[in-house]
């Protein structure tokens, strides 16, 4: 199984600060990583896919890079709503698997 | 807009079976992938398996023993079967729809606790 190592695994950040959280694949996975925030309770919320494309009616202040076994998730400007968990994905191939995750919250 | 909705069995013995299905609103099953993700208390996300329209499917080595998935056109529902669970099998499950080309899980449903307990 290709491994996914998420850092850090927990964040703490002020509205309007800038974060980078990041995503490092065990073996090259091209640009098949995505990106999903999750809250308590609620459905896990699309963000990126092929590691840089932003998902439709996800906002601008997300972004994300990278490619073959490193990649980032960058908030640019984050807002109250973006306090959460957020995990990578490989769809490279199956199995696939998620990272640990990384909880952003408030400082 | 897509919506996806969990229900089945909460509560399940230990040696049971785990049953859930998965019903798809605002669009057709008909063409897509859709798969199974779970989350065991405390720990990271894991998914279980795919199942393509037509019933193919593709499962987690891991799970692939005791997992099987099939596919109601007319419903538009799909389904998860888990037998010989533990309690290490407590968790939520959630169903997905994956993504044809960059294989993203990009609708989701809320989840639903399966309880493993006797």
């Amino acid at each position: 199984d290709i491994q996914m190592t998420q850092s850090p695994s927990s964040l703490s950040a002020s509205v309007g600060d800038r974060v980078t959280i990041t995503c490092r694949a065990n073996e090259t996975i091209s640009k098949y990583l995505n990106w999903y925030q999750h809250k308590p309770g609620k459905a896990p919320k699309f963000l990126i896919y092929a590691a840089s494309s932003l998902q439709s009616g996800v906002p601008s202040r997300f972004s994300g890079s990278g490619s073959g076994t490193d990649f980032t998730l960058t908030i640019s400007g984050l807002q109250p709503e973006d306090f959460a968990t957020y995990y990578c994905h490989q769809s490279y191939r199956t199995p696939y698997t998620f990272g640990q995750g990384t909880k952003l919250d408030i400082k | 807009q897509v919506q996806l909705q969990e229900s089945g069995s909460g509560l399940v013995k230990p040696s049971g079976t785990l049953s859930l299905t998965c019903t798809v609103s605002g669009a057709s099953i008909n063409n897509y992938y859709w798969s199974w993700i779970r989350q065991s208390p405390g720990k990271g996300l894991e998914w279980i398996g795919y199942i393509y329209y037509i019933g193919s499917t593709n499962y987690n080595p891991s799970l692939e023993s005791r997992v099987s998935m099939s596919v109601d056109t007319s419903k538009n529902q799909f389904s998860l079967k888990l037998n010989s669970v533990t309690a290490a099998d407590t968790a939520v499950y959630y169903c997905a729809r994956l993504s044809p080309l960059w294989r993203d899980f990009d609708y989701w449903g809320q989840g639903i606790l399966g309880i493993v307990s006797s």
